[in-house]
């Protein structure tokens, strides 16, 4: 019964292909987020949902999209994949998005880009 | 800019020694502050919190950390480490309407039997 799950768990793929990764909570919360952890380890926030709709945007390459079909799952699309998009991929929830939270992570997916 | 600041990124110790991991950030005003765990080959897990209220938390695992807001830090402390404690320990920062938390670089920990 994992809180926050993601596949693949691993990812290994040529530059230029177009990607999916997947994330299902089933902690019945409302805001789902999508983080990416470089090679230095640094985690960083690039998206956020909460109840399907867009919350947060950082600065991340259009090539990048999320897709949220219910608030369950916030799938990431990647396209046109580039040698920087190797990371592990983390997804998080928390109950509403709001600011005394805390927010629970999924496994990762580990993207390697050849 | 804003940021998460954790130093000695890499930590040796040795079983039964006491650890101590350092954490400033430089956001001003109500923050939320958070420590995760992250063991080998898993997700990151919540290890202790801090929102309000008493500025020592006590998490799992025999670990706690104390806020301070005047130096805006939240350092992590546990007494005696054990070899299950081999993980990798992010800070992380919740900034007041912000909602997004901010990570520090995280400090890898590696505990000698």
């Amino acid at each position: 019964d994992t809180a926050v799950s993601q596949t693949p768990k691993y990812l290994v793929t040529q530059m230029g292909n177009d990607k999916s990764i997947k994330c299902e909570q089933n902690l019945g919360h409302d805001t789902m987020y999508w983080y990416k952890q470089d090679s230095k380890k640094f985690l960083k926030i690039m998206f956020s949902y909460n109840n399907k709709e867009l919350i947060i945007n950082e600065t991340v390459p259009n090539r990048f999209s999320p897709k949220s079909p219910d608030k369950a799952h916030l799938n990431l699309h990647i396209n046109s994949l580039e040698l920087g998009d190797s990371a592990v991929y983390f997804c998080a929830s928390s109950p509403r998005g709001t600011f005394e939270e805390t927010q629970y992570f999924g496994p990762g997916t580990r993207l390697l880009v050849l | 800019a804003q940021s998460v600041s954790q130093h000695n990124h890499h930590v040796i110790l040795s079983e039964a020694a006491s650890l101590e991991l350092g954490c400033n950030y430089s956001y001003g005003g109500t923050v939320n502050l958070f420590w995760y765990v992250q063991y080998p080959g898993q997700h990151l897990q919540l290890l202790l919190k801090y929102f309000s209220g008493d500025p020592l938390v006590k998490g799992i695992k025999g670990f706690e950390a104390e806020f301070i807001k005047s130096k805006f830090s939240f350092n992590l402390r546990k007494p005696s480490v054990q070899w299950s404690d081999t993980a990798e320990y992010f800070c992380a920062v919740n900034p007041y309407g912000n909602n997004r938390l901010a990570f520090g670089k995280g400090n890898q920990v590696v505990v000698i039997p």
